[in-house]
């Protein structure tokens, strides 16, 4: 069974800039994540969908940073304007549905460096 | 809200020597625990879970970690380590059935000298 696809997997921009990330879940999960890992901290979660709807945003930052999914399979985060502290690994997990016993799975991330 | 605290950056052993990693919680509600584990360059990759039922979970490469209400802790231990094993550690955790948010902890450096 093939995992979480993402890409890129390294990207360094300049601040103001704009940048994507691409997610492809494992094939029939319903529930998929996107998550922020700063250096030396734990990921925290950004956004996180249930098929095409949003579940729970509340630590996106969405006067810059938004997401969707709208076939409910991939996703895209984008990042506009870039800042430096928003320079991190960005980690995008599925799980099968959003149940208190389901794992969540995570993709390799994509690494941002913003100078 | 729910909390992990995994009050070790570092944990350094010898091969084929206990391992523990430490991790506590805070929730307001039934825990559900989980460890993951993170090679360089790579994502997190699942270790195991505590939803409810033994308090001693078993999962992979060996791994287990005992779930203790009373102290708040979920700590992972293996019996012998392997070089291999060196990564890093992150504990988390979910507040009961009505809340999915998976918080977690800063994560422990595992070394595991030969």
């Amino acid at each position: 069974e093939a995992g979480v696809a993402q890409s890129p997997r390294y990207k360094i921009i300049e601040k103001r800039q704009s940048v994507a990330f691409w997610c492809n879940p494992i094939s029939g999960h319903a529930t998929l994540y996107w998550y922020q890992q700063i250096l030396g901290q734990g990921p925290k979660l950004l956004i996180q969908f249930q098929n095409n709807g949003v579940v729970d945003d509340s630590q996106l930052p969405k006067d810059r940073f938004s997401a969707e999914r709208l076939k409910g399979v991939d996703s895209t985060l984008k990042i506009q304007p870039a800042k430096l502290e928003d320079s991190a690994v960005y980690l995008c997990a599925s799980s099968l549905v959003a149940g208190m016993v389901e794992t969540q799975y995570f993709g390799p991330g994509t690494r941002l460096l913003v100078l | 809200a729910q909390s992990v605290a995994q009050p070790e950056d570092q944990v350094n052993v010898a091969e084929g020597n206990p391992l523990t990693v430490k991790c506590t919680y805070s929730v307001s509600g039934n825990p559900y625990l989980f460890w993951y584990v993170q090679y360089p360059n790579r994502g997190l990759q699942f270790l195991l879970k505590y939803i409810t039922g033994d308090n001693l979970v078993k999962g992979s490469y060996g791994f287990e970690a005992e779930f203790n209400k009373s102290q708040t802790s979920f700590h992972l231990k293996k019996p012998s380590a392997l070089v291999s094993d060196s990564a890093l550690y992150f504990c988390a955790v979910r507040d009961g059935p009505n809340d999915y948010k998976l918080s977690f902890g800063a994560g422990t450096t595992v070394t595991v000298r030969a």
